[in-house]
């Protein structure tokens, strides 16, 4: 069955520090990968997907996330944090289309604690 | 450019009370609209899908329905809520298509049934 792990619940880092979030997939195909961003008290925000291609994506706010495919991960980077990156964020694999749909399967999230 | 309303932004009801959150989008024509849960310290649970105009989708069995009565509008009802109904509410919108769809999602609505 298709699932997405993100090992870590919480992690802090030091503002300016760098930064990368663990993100595994279980699918059988291709995988489409995105990786989503929440503010607290927000919606989410799309940061980036991979769908096909460079295994290297670039996104906004300055993130990143490289596909490996032999590793079944999908982590996200960022050289040096700012405080507003401070926030949840959520990897997700589009799990196949059915039903007029992509249905998307998430991960459980990781909170960004960020110190001055 | 697209955007995605949802209202109300914040709601504190009885149990046994009626629910109706909305949803709308604006610059795109026949989405796919979604209705997600994120329960306290969870993830996002897939609530309903709609594909079109009165075409309703449930993932879960649950409390809640919802509606599509025009286009660019989807609506999560609930006749009587429970505890459990609290949580915060997301609606989503994607272009309809393969499985390259990305979903972009709403403000949310944070329900509290006290």
């Amino acid at each position: 069955a298709q699932s997405v792990t993100q090992p870590d619940i919480h992690i802090t880092v030091s503002e300016g520090a760098s930064l990368e979030l663990r993100c595994n997939y279980s699918y059988g195909a291709t995988p489409y990968l995105f990786w989503y961003v929440q503010s607290p008290g927000q919606g989410l925000q799309l940061l980036l997907k991979y769908f096909s291609g460079d295994t290297l994506v670039q996104g906004i706010k300055g993130f990143e996330a490289e596909f490996k495919r032999s590793q079944s991960s999908f982590n996200l980077r960022k050289p040096s944090v700012h405080w507003s990156d401070a926030a949840e964020y959520f990897c997700a694999v589009g799990a196949g289309f059915s039903g007029g749909y992509n249905k998307l399967i998430f991960g459980a999230g990781t909170r960004l604690a960020v110190h001055p | 450019s697209q955007t995605i309303h949802q209202w109300p932004a914040t709601l504190v009801q009885p149990v046994g009370s009626p629910l109706s959150l909305e949803c709308t989008v604006e610059g795109t024509s026949n989405p796919n609209l979604y209705w997600y849960r994120q329960a306290a310290g969870r993830g996002l649970q897939l609530l309903f899908y709609s594909v079109g105009i009165g075409q309703i989708s449930s993932e879960v069995p649950q409390n809640l329905s919802a509606s599509r009565p025009q286009d660019r509008q989807f609506i999560l009802s609930s006749k009587k809520l429970l505890l459990s109904d609290s949580g915060f509410y997301l609606c989503a919108w994607s272009e309809t298509g393969g499985r390259g769809d990305t979903q972009y999602f709403g403000p949310g609505t944070r329900l509290t049934v006290l």
